[in-house]
């Protein structure tokens, strides 16, 4: 059973500030997601990690992936009040896009001014 | 990224009565996903729908709970039947996109009562 675990699942931190979220999973996997939610919305796709050692940028957030650690990280560089949300890594068992996500628990981040 | 459009948004039923949630892409796709968000919970797959054959359902989620129906590649129904108050949830659907993106539609909020 693949599983995956987010830390931490909880994360105030002041504006300016850099932090990392982490993603473990336990099974083999060729692709991550990350997304972010807001609180009553859907989500909003953040990134695709398809490689070991993929790396991807979009303005303060930065993802990598590690396959052989099974380990993905969303670091956050000098944070904003607009990042506050909720974020969500996701990985996939199978190949070929025909397969659902298992869904880490979220990591709540607020970010204070 | 493809536009995702659900029926209802939001809904309010009684114990013992069915709900069915439609879920329209602005493109043809091969694969369609349903998930649930239980209140401050993460995601949890409850099938995949594939056009022309019927829904592979998820360990805990059975046909005759959650019937679904996939009539075309741009279309898809999920019945929340008999429902109780614990199936109050958000229910999104999803789809895959053309690089290995999986993309949400906006949700359907549903409080049993």
């Amino acid at each position: 059973e693949l599983k995956v675990e987010q830390n931490p699942l909880f994360l105030s931190m002041q504006e300016g500030k850099n932090y990392t979220i982490y993603c473990n999973y336990s099974t083999t996997s060729d692709r991550l997601y990350w997304y972010r939610q807001d609180p009553g919305k859907s989500l909003e796709s953040l990134f695709v990690l398809l490689s070991n050692g993929a790396v991807k940028q979009e303005g303060r957030l930065m993802a990598s992936l590690d396959t052989k650690a099974r380990l993905s990280t969303l670091h956050i560089t000098a944070a904003v009040h607009d990042l506050s949300a909720t974020y969500f890594c996701a990985v996939v068992l199978g190949r070929g896009g025909a397969d659902g996500l298992t869904f880490g628990k979220g990591t709540h981040l607020i970010i204070q001014p | 990224s493809a536009v995702i459009s659900q029926k209802p948004s939001r809904d309010i039923c009684q114990r013992g009565t069915s709900l069915t949630i439609q879920c329209q892409v602005d493109s043809q796709v091969t694969m369609m996903f349903w998930y649930r968000q239980q209140p401050g919970q993460s995601l949890t797959l409850i099938a995949t729908a594939n056009q022309g054959s019927e829904a592979t359902y998820e360990s805990g989620f059975v046909i005759d709970k959650f019937p679904i129906s996939r009539p075309n590649l741009t279309f898809s129904t999920l019945t929340v039947s008999n429902m109780s108050p614990e199936d109050s949830s958000i229910y999104l659907c999803s789809v895959g996109g053309t690089f290995y993106e999986q993309y949400f539609g906006p949700g359907t909020r549903l409080t049993v009562t």
